[in-house]
Parts: C-alpha cells; structure tokens; sequence
C-alpha cells in the first residue's frame, strides 16, 4: 500500500543544535515534496518545497534533501531555537496534481532552552 | 492581506444533525481545497475546486457530503446528516493558478465533534 511514514515519536532537541526530521515514502514518485510547519490549533504553513530533479533546497536556516532513489526526504532546522517548536508535516505532490497534498501524520519538535 | 479564513472555528452537533462549513479563501486565488484530520490521523484530501468547478471530488468519503463553491469566491461543505466518524478538523485551503507545485495557504480550521 501506499505510505509516507514520519517519525512518530517526538524529537526534544536542546537550543542551538540542529534538528534532523525525516520522511520516507513508498510506491509513490512525486514530483514535489512540500514541508509544512503546524502550531496547535492552527492550519499547516508552508516552509519549503523540492522537485524531484533538486537535491537540496536551503532556506535561512532551513534545508531540505530530496533522494528520490532512497525514497526520502531529511528536513534540518541549524541553530534551533524554542519558537521552532511545533508539528512538521511533510506532503507528496504530483505532476498536474494541483495542490492535492498527500501528507505525512508529522513529527513534533521540541526545543528546549 | 487576508488570509483563508473558516467559519465556524468550532462545532459541537448530535448525530443526524446538518452542519455547513464555510471558507473564505484569499482574493484572487483560483484554487480551492477541502482537507480534513480525524483524529489520530494525517490530513487527508477531500476535494479540489478550480474557480467554482469541481476539479476533483476523489477524497469526499460519501454522498453524506456536499462542497459548492459560489461564484468561484468562497466555499460551503455542508454535512447531512452527520455521523460520529465525521468528527475531525476541516482545512480549507487556497492557492493562486497552478504553477506546477505552488504552496497552498491554509485556513485555522473547523472543529467538528459529533456527539
């Protein structure tokens, strides 16, 4: 069956270091991955997306790996700090697929001082 | 500017009760999208609107559920009768015309909770 799989567990990390989120798939091949961010009782922000033919794509202190061989996406966060606390989902997307975003259930990140 | 913005923030109604929600999307935006997270679950799609078509209308679980989009502006999915599994929270999302992998913007969320 299809599936994208989240680290389930919550990842506490202490400030300052760098957080590692993964997301692995199979029996699918987007053509983009999104990664959203979600704070509680809110609705999904989007941070960054990839294309299938990027390997990485570096935003201020984020950075997100695409290996479309190993069917997995790494999501870093440098320099943590308490305010990046939150659920991180990550979504699959296709070609001519509009926005129909397949997501992940996400991970939770704590950061603590 | 405005973001997407969902009416109501919370319902609480008894089983084979009508509720409508409602979605403001931000001005502009031609696409529209219904996602819904019950409990314990990831967020699934519900369904696509391209101004007020139906683009696709594949995630919708059952004829229980009705999504229309007047105008092309903002949306309606209204539930009749509700069922216990209906409880869950329902985003709404909207994004400019494709452009191939674009972000969606999404609203806070409804709350739904069948009793």
């Amino acid at each position: 069956s299809q599936k994208i799989e989240q680290n389930s567990e919550a990842l506490n990390i202490q400030e300052g270091k760098t957080a590692t989120l993964t997301c692995n798939y199979t029996n699918y091949s987007p053509a983009y991955l999104q990664w959203y961010r979600q704070d509680p009782g809110r609705g999904p922000v989007f941070l960054l997306l990839i294309r299938e033919n990027e390997k990485e794509k570096r935003k201020e202190r984020l950075k997100v790996t695409f290996d479309t061989t190993l069917k997995q996406s790494l999501f870093h966060i440098t320099a943590s700090q308490p305010a990046d606390s939150a659920t991180y989902l990550c979504a699959l997307l296709f070609s001519g697929g509009y926005n129909k975003l397949i997501f992940g259930a996400g991970t939770r990140l704590a950061v603590h001082p | 500017e405005a973001g997407v913005t969902q009416f109501p923030s919370h319902s609480v109604i008894e089983k084979g009760q009508t509720v409508t929600l409602r979605c403001d999307p931000i001005s502009g935006h031609d696409n529209l999208y219904w996602y819904r997270r019950v409990m314990g679950k990831e967020i699934k799609f519900l369904l696509h609107f391209v101004k007020e078509s139906k683009q696709d209308e594949s995630g919708m679980p059952n004829n229980r559920f009705l999504a229309e989009r007047t105008g092309g502006t903002y949306s309606t999915l209204k539930v009749q009768p509700a069922e216990l599994e209906d409880s869950g929270v329902y985003f709404c999302a909207s994004s400019p015309a494709y452009r191939g992998g674009t972000e969606a913007f999404f609203g806070q969320g409804t709350r739904l909770t069948v009793v």
